[in-house]
């Protein structure tokens, strides 16, 4: 069955830094891959999807990154804040293309001032 | 616009009770998605809704969850009786009918079975 990997440990940065964030997966072939951001106590927050045929997206600060050979994403948080300190979230499409997303448990990131 | 409102926000329960949950998605959204959270878990699809249909119910764990979307407005998803393992946060999410569109999410009921 798909699996996807995302780094347990907090990432911590300063502030003013760019941001990596890592997103692997294995078993799997995804159509799409989507990044959600989650703050405690509140639900996930959709951000950006990428397409398998796309290999960059940017929305403002932020950039995806989705190498299919390497099954891997990369999100980017350009001049970080301590606003953008919260848990990251990967997902694939469902089996079948299905828009249903399957997600990784997330990656909590903190930027300090 | 309004988001998706999730009541109650907390539950706690004793094993072998009832609760019901209950999702108002977004005006005009006929896509809902039921997803429950386990602690230390990834965040699991439960089941989708396509208007008042249940569109796919693979995630339901168990014939103990009864979920509903009567009219096709808002969901409630019943567990009875409820079992120590059915503790969680339970997220539902709405979308409009083009499958296109981003799924928008709720703070979630965190449910807590004693």
């Amino acid at each position: 069955s798909q699996k996807i990997e995302q780094n347990s440990e907090a990432l911590n940065i300063q502030e003013g830094k760019t941001a990596t964030l890592t997103c692997n997966y294995t078993n799997y072939s995804p159509a799409y891959l989507q990044w959600y951001r989650q703050d405690p106590g509140r639900g996930p927050v959709f951000l950006l999807l990428i397409r398998e045929n796309e290999k960059e997206k940017r929305k403002e600060r932020l950039k995806v990154t989705f190498d299919t050979t390497l099954k891997q994403s990369l999100f980017h948080i350009t001049a970080s804040q301590p606003a953008d300190s919260a848990t990251y979230l990967c997902a694939l499409d469902g089996s079948g293309g299905s828009y249903i997303p399957t997600f990784g448990r997330g990656t909590s990131l903190i930027v300090h001032p | 616009e309004a988001g998706v409102t999730q009541f109650p926000s907390h539950s706690v329960i004793e094993k072998g009770q009832t609760v019901t949950l209950r999702c108002d998605p977004i005006s005009g959204h006929d896509n809902l998605y039921w997803y429950r959270r386990v602690m230390g878990k990834e965040i699991k699809f439960l089941l989708h809704f396509v208007k008042e249909s249940k569109q796919d119910e693979s995630g339901m764990p168990n014939n103990r969850f009864l979920a509903e979307r009567t009219g096709g407005t808002y969901s409630t998803l019943k567990v009875q009786p409820a079992e120590l393992e059915d503790s969680g946060v339970y997220f539902c999410a709405s979308s409009p009918i083009d499958s296109n569109q981003p799924q928008h999410f709720g703070d979630g009921t965190r449910l807590s079975i004693l």
